[in-house]
C-alpha cells in the first residue's frame, strides 16, 4: 500500500528564515510526485511534479527536489503570503489516483 | 483559478438525506476525479471518470455514486447521509487518463450533515 509521510506537521518561520519540508514515500513504483499548496477552505493549488530521482524544479521562492525515498520542498526567504498547508502526493505506476500526505502547515510571521 | 468549477460552495443537510455535488472540469480535460477531505483522514481519493466511463475506484462508500455526462461535467451523489460524511469534497480534472497527468483541483464543496 502506498504511504506518504510529511514532516514536520507544523512549522513557524520568521519572514526571511529559510527552511525545508520533507515528504517520505513508499510506493511499488513511482510514476510521479506532486506538490500542492492549500489555503484554508480552498482547493489544492498545483506547484510541481517530479518524475525521477535527482530531478529539481523551482518557482519563485520554492524549490522541490526528489530522491528515491523522499522529496524536499525548500523555501528560501519566505514571506507571510507563503503561509499555507503544503501537500505532497504520489502516483504509483499501477494506479491513476494520487495518495496524499497529511500536509505541513507553514506559518510565516512578519 | 484552476479552471475547475464546483457547485454548490456550501451544503447543509440532515442525516438520512441525499445530495448532489456538481463539477465542471477545465476546458479540454477528459478525466474527472473526486476526493474527500476530512480533518482526521486528509485527502482521500473516491473515484475517477474518463470521457464518461469509470476508470478507477478508491475508498468510495456504497452510499456514494458518481457519473460523468457527455458534456464532461460530473456529479457526485451522496445518499443516506451520516454525520461522518461532513467534509470538504473536491473535484479535480486532468487532460488524459491520469498517467503522469497533473490534476487541477476545484474550490470544493463543504458538506455539513446535522
Amino acid at each position: 500500500e502506498d504511504q506518504v509521510t510529511q514532516s514536520p506537521e507544523a512549522l513557524r518561520l520568521q519572514e526571511g528564515e529559510s527552511s525545508s519540508l520533507n515528504c517520505s514515500y513508499t510506493v511499488s513504483g513511482l510514476r510521479g510526485l506532486f506538490w500542492y499548496r492549500q489555503d484554508p477552505g480552498k482547493g489544492p493549488e498545483f506547484l510541481f511534479t517530479l518524475y525521477s530521482a535527482g530531478e529539481e524544479k523551482e518557482k519563485e521562492r520554492l524549490k522541490a527536489t526528489l530522491t528515491k525515498k523522499e522529496s524536499f520542498l525548500h523555501i528560501t526567504a519566505p514571506k507571510p503570503e507563503d503561509s499555507a498547508t503544503y501537500l505532497c502526493a504520489v502516483q504509483d505506476t499501477g494506479r491513476r489516483a494520487l495518495t496524499f500526505g497529511s500536509g505541513t502547515r507553514l506559518q510565516v510571521q512578519p | 483559478d484552476s479552471g475547475v468549477t464546483q457547485t454548490p460552495k456550501h451544503l447543509i443537510t440532515a442525516t438520512g438525506q441525499r445530495v448532489t455535488l456538481r463539477c465542471s472540469p477545465r476546458s479540454g480535460d477528459l478525466s474527472v476525479y473526486w476526493y474527500q477531505q476530512s480533518l482526521d483522514q486528509g485527502l482521500q481519493f473516491l473515484i475517477q471518470y474518463y470521457n464518461g466511463e469509470e476508470r478507477a475506484k478508491g475508498n468510495i462508500l456504497e452510499r456514494f455514486s458518481a457519473q460523468q455526462f457527455p458534456d464532461l461535467h460530473s456529479e457526485l451523489n451522496l445518499s443516506s447521509l451520516e454525520l461522518g460524511d461532513s467534509a470538504l469534497y473536491f473535484c479535480a480534472s486532468s487532460g488524459g487518463l491520469g498517467l503522469r497527468d497533473t490534476q487541477y483541483f476545484g474550490p470544493g464543496t463543504r458538506l455539513t450533515v446535522l
